[in-house]
């Protein structure tokens, strides 16, 4: 119940395309929703997050689709970049035993964009 | 403003040695977090610590680890002795507190234990 499970492992998009990734989680306790970007030798950092009472945010470029009661999350990526190719992990967080807030981490998505 | 410093990047160590892998937190941050990433295991949660104090180290996969927060400025994680199956990067992390979704990662340290 504490999984999120992320897929696909790795996508290849061409430049200009739409770059998806999609999670999907059990536990409805959960009450917030990051996706982190990793790029090559460097640490995981926020990207964009959602909380469930909104049903899409969007930054950018980038956006979260969350659907509540199928228990999923996506992000899309319009006009994918070169600049964009990186690691994405999905993440849901909720109040653990301890009262701390705890990020339970997807596998990862390894995103490469083709120029 | 400064971000998580880690030190070192990169060890390389023999199987056996004691290896000592450093953090500094975002000043003013009150959680500190551990973890190691490999291609297997993905992103692992080791530890964590609200204000100094550990909180839950479930994740810490053996006695041979350990991790100290003496200060609200510094942290440690200690594998003594070492494993070839240690080799990953380690991540340390940083949150303002324990009530904040969002975590402030390090460049992380490579390990390669040999």
């Amino acid at each position: 119940q504490q999984q999120v499970k992320q897929s696909p492992q790795s996508l290849i998009v061409q430049k200009g395309g739409i770059s998806i990734i999609n999670c999907a989680y059990e536990n409805t306790a959960f009450d917030y929703f990051p996706w982190y970007q990793q790029f090559p030798g460097k640490g995981p950092a926020l990207l964009i997050a959602i909380r469930p009472d909104v049903s899409e945010k969007k930054e950018g470029r980038f956006t979260i689709s969350f659907n509540k009661s199928a228990k999923q999350f996506s992000l899309h990526i319009m006009d994918s970049q070169p600049g964009d190719s990186a690691t994405y992990f999905c993440a849901a967080s909720m109040l653990g035993w301890d009262s701390n807030y705890q990020l339970i981490w997807g596998a990862g998505t390894k995103l490469i964009i083709k120029p | 403003d400064a971000g998580v410093i880690q030190s070192p990047r990169h060890e390389v160590t023999e199987m056996g040695q004691e290896v000592t892998l450093r953090c500094k937190p975002i000043s003013g941050h009150n959680s500190l977090f551990w973890y190691r990433q490999t291609m297997m295991r993905g992103l692992e949660l080791l530890i964590y610590f609200n204000n100094n104090v550990p909180i839950d180290d479930s994740g810490m996969p053996e006695d041979r680890f350990s991790a100290k927060m003496p200060n609200a400025s510094f942290s440690t994680l200690k594998i003594q002795p070492s494993e070839p199956r240690d080799s990953a990067v380690y991540f340390c992390a940083s949150s303002p507190d324990r009530l904040t979704y969002e975590q402030y990662f390090g460049p992380g340290t490579r390990l390669t234990v040999t």
